[in-house]
């Protein structure tokens, strides 16, 4: 069965970092792209990056772009979420999802989601 | 403001059958294949229809997807209350190098 577990969410303060990670379970994790997507409280889907399964890849929207850094470490089938700068917006429950490529054409299946709340 | 368009909310009965708009532009659904999915109140959310109208194993064919041009569709028959979720589209951009989600459409059966 396939899983993935996020982890590392919790409270920080503006401008602070966290990391994210996601690790994934039940399928041969360097052969498939990852990317995280978040959801705001009470609000809609975002896509936030993804990665190839080399990790040579990455995408990142336009909201994160030079604050965020997607990675892997495919020797621990283990996805990653490096924030920096981090903002009140950027609070929102992440979630991590295996798609067949780095340019994906779905997300499936997704984690459980961490929350992360940034407020002082 | 999201880049794909979805109604905030739709309602049925039991039973009944309902759709769900998702309105783009060329650079994403007229281009690029088109999911849906499932957000049950909750949890985590769950792919309903991929490549426009395809079914993952494990989801009814009351669930239905469609495509034309920079729109696309989603259908769901006999509606139970346990369809009661948040459902979203999402396709990739183009031009923006980036995925995006539709705003979502609450569904509620009346």
């Amino acid at each position: 069965e396939v899983q993935l577990v996020e982890s590392g969410g919790g409270l920080v303060q503006p401008g602070g970092s966290l990391r994210l990670s996601c690790a994934a379970s039940g399928f041969t994790f360097s052969s498939y792209a990852m990317n995280w997507a978040r959801q705001a409280p009470g609000k809609g889907l975002e896509w936030v990056s993804g990665i190839s399964g080399s990790g040579i890849t990455t995408y990142y929207a336009d909201s994160v772009k030079g604050r965020f850094t997607i990675s892997r470490d495919n020797s621990k089938s283990t996805l990653y979420l490096q924030m920096n700068s981090l903002r009140a917006e950027d609070t929102a429950v992440y979630y991590c999802a295996k798609s067949t490529t780095v340019v994906p054409d779905w997300f499936d299946p997704w984690g459980q989601g961490t929350l992360v709340t940034v407020s002082s | 403001q999201s880049v794909l368009t979805q109604p905030p909310s739709v309602s049925a009965a039991p039973g009944q059958k309902v759709t769900f708009s998702c309105s783009g532009s060329i650079s994403n659904i007229g281009n690029n294949y088109v999911s849906w999915y499932q957000q049950l109140p909750g949890t985590a959310p769950k792919l309903l229809i991929y490549d426009n109208n395809q079914r993952p194993s494990g989801i009814p064919d009351r669930f239905s997807g469609s495509k034309s041009g920079t729109s696309a569709t989603l259908g769901i028959t006999g509606l139970r209350t346990g369809d009661e979720a948040d459902y979203y589209c999402g396709s990739w951009d183009s031009s923006l190098s980036a995925w995006v989600f539709g705003g979502g459409t609450k569904l509620t059966v009346l």
